[in-house]
């Protein structure tokens, strides 16, 4: 079962921030929290990672809840590229463990011009 | 350019057909996986490998076998494909396995089962 949840879908229209929530209650003080993107017909791919403090990047940021039981992806400015599946995942590391990762369905972004 | 390449990008084929797709990567990458992402059930992980002859079972395991016996490619293996197995395919690699490690992923591999 994904350790992981993401409401099903959220609209956001252009070229303002959109703010993607996700829960992980049963989150482990080893576990990261990573964020990736799916665009139409093409593989996912990472926007970014975190493990306890906000982190930033050029294509977004992370906010992490300072119990880490959630934490929120933030695009500061969506244009319609932006529209797509965003997954939240939890990531071990390996040396406490296996290293499967659980995806989960993921937040349909929509854009609206 | 650093990616991750799958062949072929579609195939569609018969129930029992042993087929192999390949995944190599170009980026000294330690860890590969696997993944199949169907309507409603999001991407599950299939395989995984830590290392050159290291590797470990995911979420979906059931009907798939892998290999690694070099860093770079990974390849999938359907030694009798069943129409269940109609997905489209992932494969991903990172330069670690472990928590800190962001994923490259492949553009996708479409199988169809008859």
């Amino acid at each position: 079962d994904a350790k992981t949840t993401q409401p099903n879908s959220m609209e956001s229209n252009e070229e303002e921030p959109v703010h993607l929530p996700c829960n992980h209650s049963t989150i482990s003080g080893t576990d990261y929290i990573h964020w990736y993107r799916q665009l139409p017909s093409q593989g996912p791919e990472y926007v970014i990672h975190g493990l306890t403090s906000n982190v930033n990047n050029r294509m977004a940021s992370l906010a992490i809840a300072e119990d880490r039981k959630s934490s929120t992806l933030i695009l500061h400015r969506a244009t319609l590229r932006d529209a797509a599946v965003y997954y939240c995942i939890l990531r071990d590391d390996y040396e406490h463990g296996d290293d499967k990762i659980i995806f989960g369905k993921g937040t349909r972004l929509h854009i609206l011009p | 350019e650093a990616q991750v390449t799958q062949n072929p990008r579609y195939l569609i084929t018969v129930t029992g057909k042993k087929l192999t797709v390949t995944c190599s990567q170009n980026m000294n990458h330690e860890y590969m996986s696997w993944y199949r992402q169907d309507p409603g059930l999001g991407l599950r992980q299939i395989y995984y490998s830590m290392n050159v002859e290291v590797t470990d079972k995911g979420d979906v395991p059931e009907g798939y076998k892998v290999s690694r016996k070099e860093k770079r490619n990974f390849p999938l293996i359907l030694e009798s494909p069943s129409p269940n197995q109609t997905s489209l395919y992932f494969c991903a690699s990172s330069l670690r396995g472990g928590a800190g490690q962001p994923q490259h992923f492949g553009d996708g591999t479409r199988l169809s089962i008859l």
